[in-house]
């Protein structure tokens, strides 16, 4: 059954550092979303992605972060400048287009740490 | 702004207890609604999706409805398996009238279920 994955599982860096998440979605989905999930609070959406553009994004989605689909199967997140509060799990998910092709499916997950 | 709460925060059941999870949402204009499952540490796996037009939907043991007018829905477990202890995550896609719909997901905190062998 096709899937979401995400590299790398997990990731550690200093404070100001830029990182990125990478995932590669189902290959015949169209959008694109990140989610990120603090320790022990709810899961939250940052950022939708349709069509080479954002479409969709909330108030967490600042100037430090950055969407890209870099190729026909790569979506990744990147983080500028890294600050501690950034430390999370961080989801990428996609769905398909038409009919009944609403349900978002997952990724297994980034574990960010941020020193 | 879409909220949703899901009660209990945690429950301990026997095997094979037959059990109802709550979800509650605070505005009614949803596209849709979708059920998953999050084990300690892993991703979220799909469990099932309602549509808006929809009052129920059911996979397996699982059975979820939705009613819009009192911003709820319930997720339906039945013969409760240890290898149903998870946390279960309920999430809200609220529709945009002018669009066809947010793109975002809104998650409640999740119930953490234990079923007890």
């Amino acid at each position: 059954e096709p899937e979401v994955t995400q590299t790398p599982s997990h990731q550690v860096t200093q404070m100001g550092q830029e990182v990125i998440l990478r995932c590669v979605p189902i290959s015949n989905h169209l959008y694109f979303y990140w989610y990120r999930q603090i320790l022990g609070q709810k899961v939250e959406f940052l950022v939708s992605f349709y069509n080479n553009e954002i479409s969709e994004k909330s108030e967490i989605f600042d100037d430090q972060f950055s969407v890209e689909r870099p190729d026909g199967s790569n979506f990744t997140l990147k983080i500028r400048s890294t600050k501690l509060e950034d430390s999370a799990m961080y989801f990428c998910a996609s769905r398909g287009t038409g009919g009944n092709y609403n349900e978002q499916f997952f990724g297994p997950g980034t574990r960010l740490t941020v020193l | 702004k879409q909220e949703v709460t899901q009660i209990p925060a945690a429950l301990s059941v026997p095997e094979g207890e037959n059990l109802v999870l709550n979800c509650s949402f605070t505005d009614s204009a949803i596209y849709n609604l979708q059920w998953f499952r999050q084990d300690p540490g892993k991703g979220l796996t799909s469990l099932l999706l309602i549509q808006s037009s929809q009052r129920e939907q059911t996979s397996g043991r699982l059975n979820a409805s939705l009613d819009k007018s009192s911003g709820r829905s319930t997720l339906y477990i039945a013969a409760s398996q240890p290898g149903d202890s998870a946390t279960y995550l309920c999430a809200a896609r609220t529709r945009v009238l002018t669009q066809g719909g947010s793109e975002k997901l809104v998650f409640g905190k999740g119930t953490k279920l234990t079923v007890n062998p």
